[in-house]
């Protein structure tokens, strides 16, 4: 069954430091690759999308994921992790094969300390 | 341009009642999916919607159905409301091959 695994459910960095989310996926194909930031109470907003080509892809508010197909992992980075990046963040998958729907993993919420 | 507009933003229902979810996609886009997102989880497909058909359906009972119109905009009924129905409600469209736009949602209680 196709499935989306994030490890980390809670995750608290300090402004200023680094940040790296995990994400692993279970599927026979390639598949296209997401992640979506969520703050408390509304819709989800895409911060980057890989579908081919380079495997690091550059998204908004200077996040990045890179592609790794031997480890199926798609994990997000910021090199410096502002208070406003606190919300919650979801991976999800999409494989052509099966409709193009979206499955998510169940997120993980970050908190940024001062 | 128009992201994807969902209606209403929030309402509450009583079990046993019928409700009415509405999404207009944003604007070249031809594919609707609907998500339910319960609390603390992450989102869950519904079903899509292309050419006016049920394209893909994931697993929800009956109790759930939708449709498309001409004009691409959506629709998701849910008959007989449980109390575990509650739950913020995404919509997002798509081209056939391409990227999501999610809206920001109906929150529904069910009481």
């Amino acid at each position: 069954a196709q499935s989306v695994t994030q490890p980390d459910i809670h995750i608290t960095v300090s402004e200023g430091a680094s940040l790296e989310l995990r994400c692993n996926y279970s599927y026979g194909a390639t598949p296209y690759l997401f992640w979506y930031v969520q703050s408390p109470g509304q819709g989800l907003q895409l911060l980057l999308k890989y579908f081919s080509g380079d495997t690091l892809v550059q998204g908004i508010k200077g996040f990045e994921a890179e592609f790794k197909r031997s480890q199926s992992s798609f994990n997000l980075r910021k090199p410096s992790v502002h208070w406003s990046d606190a919300a919650e963040y979801f991976c999800a998958v999409a494989v052509m094969e099966y409709g193009n729907k979206l499955v998510f993993g169940a997120g993980t919420i970050l908190r940024v300390k001062s | 341009d128009a992201g994807v507009t969902q209606s209403p933003t929030h309402l509450i229902k009583t079990r046993g009642q019928q409700v009415t979810l509405r999404c207009s996609p944003k604007s070249g886009h031809d594919t609707v999916s609907w998500y339910q997102q319960a609390l603390g989880q992450g989102p869950q497909f519904i079903f899509q919607y292309y050419e006016e058909e049920e394209r893909q359906r994931g697993n929800f009972p009956d109790r759930f159905s939708g449709h498309q119109f001409p004009n691409y905009s959506s629709e998701l009924n849910v008959n007989a409301l449980l109390l575990g129905d509650s739950a913020l409600y995404l919509c997002a469209s798509s081209l056939v091959q391409g990227g999501y736009t999610f809206g920001s949602g109906t929150r529904l209680t069910v009481v």
